[in-house]
């Protein structure tokens, strides 16, 4: 079985200062999703990283898959109230040949304006 | 597009009646998926669908818990009878047949029952 661990569960800070959340597996994936999720409202896709080693930006948000493809992180710089939601990654397996990807539990990150 | 579009947004129902969920995915999308959200168990896939065929069930909590999805416009979550521990938020999600588009959710049909 495949799963996805997530930390911190919680975070709480200050608009203007940086974070970082992990996302980590014992297992394989074939890529690595991250989606952020407000109050009342479905998650909303932000990046997909697919290669071992792989760096994406958008805008002060930035997303990296590891070199084993067992974990990634988002780092968030001057982080602002409007960052505010639950953060959640959601792996593809490599196993599976259909579109079946498994969510962690989220990290809830609360910016104080 | 209008994105995924789910119906009800909230209900609040009975225990012991019928409760049907209901969802039109992204034109285009070939799968579809059924999650079912809670503070203490996240987001929980329940079933999902490939090209209009239910492909994973192993989800779905008990017998009680039925899908379908007759068309490509248009899946349905039924829940009969229904019991307090349903409760939750279930989200509806779709994509195109490549995994690593990602998955569009609707906004959620927020179930109470009492």
């Amino acid at each position: 079985t495949q799963l996805l661990e997530q930390s911190p569960q919680f975070l709480s800070i200050q608009e203007g200062e940086n974070l970082t959340v992990y996302c980590n597996s014992s297992s394989v994936f074939s890529s690595l999703q991250w989606y952020r999720q407000e109050p009342g409202e479905g998650p909303v896709l932000l990046v997909t990283v697919v290669t071992g080693g792989e760096v994406k930006k958008l805008k002060r948000l930035t997303f990296q898959f590891g070199d084993a493809r067992k974990d990634s992180s988002l780092h968030i710089t001057a982080a602002q109230p409007g960052d505010t939601g639950l953060y959640l990654c959601a792996g593809a397996g490599v196993e599976t040949s259909y579109d079946k990807v498994i969510f962690g539990p989220g990290t809830s990150l609360s910016v104080i304006p | 597009d209008a994105g995924v579009i789910q119906s009800p947004r909230h209900e609040v129902t009975e225990m012991g009646q019928e409760v049907t969920l209901r969802c039109k995915p992204i034109s285009g999308h070939n799968s579809l998926f059924w999650y079912r959200q809670t503070m203490m168990r996240g987001l929980e896939l329940l079933i999902y669908f490939n090209n209009n065929v239910p492909i994973d069930d192993s989800g779905m909590p008990e017998d009680r818990f039925s899908a379908k999805m007759p068309n490509a416009s248009f899946s349905t979550l039924k829940i009969q009878p229904s019991e307090p521990r349903d409760s939750a938020v279930y989200f509806c999600a779709s994509t195109a047949d490549r995994r690593d588009y990602g998955y569009t959710f609707g906004s959620g049909t927020r179930l109470t029952v009492v």
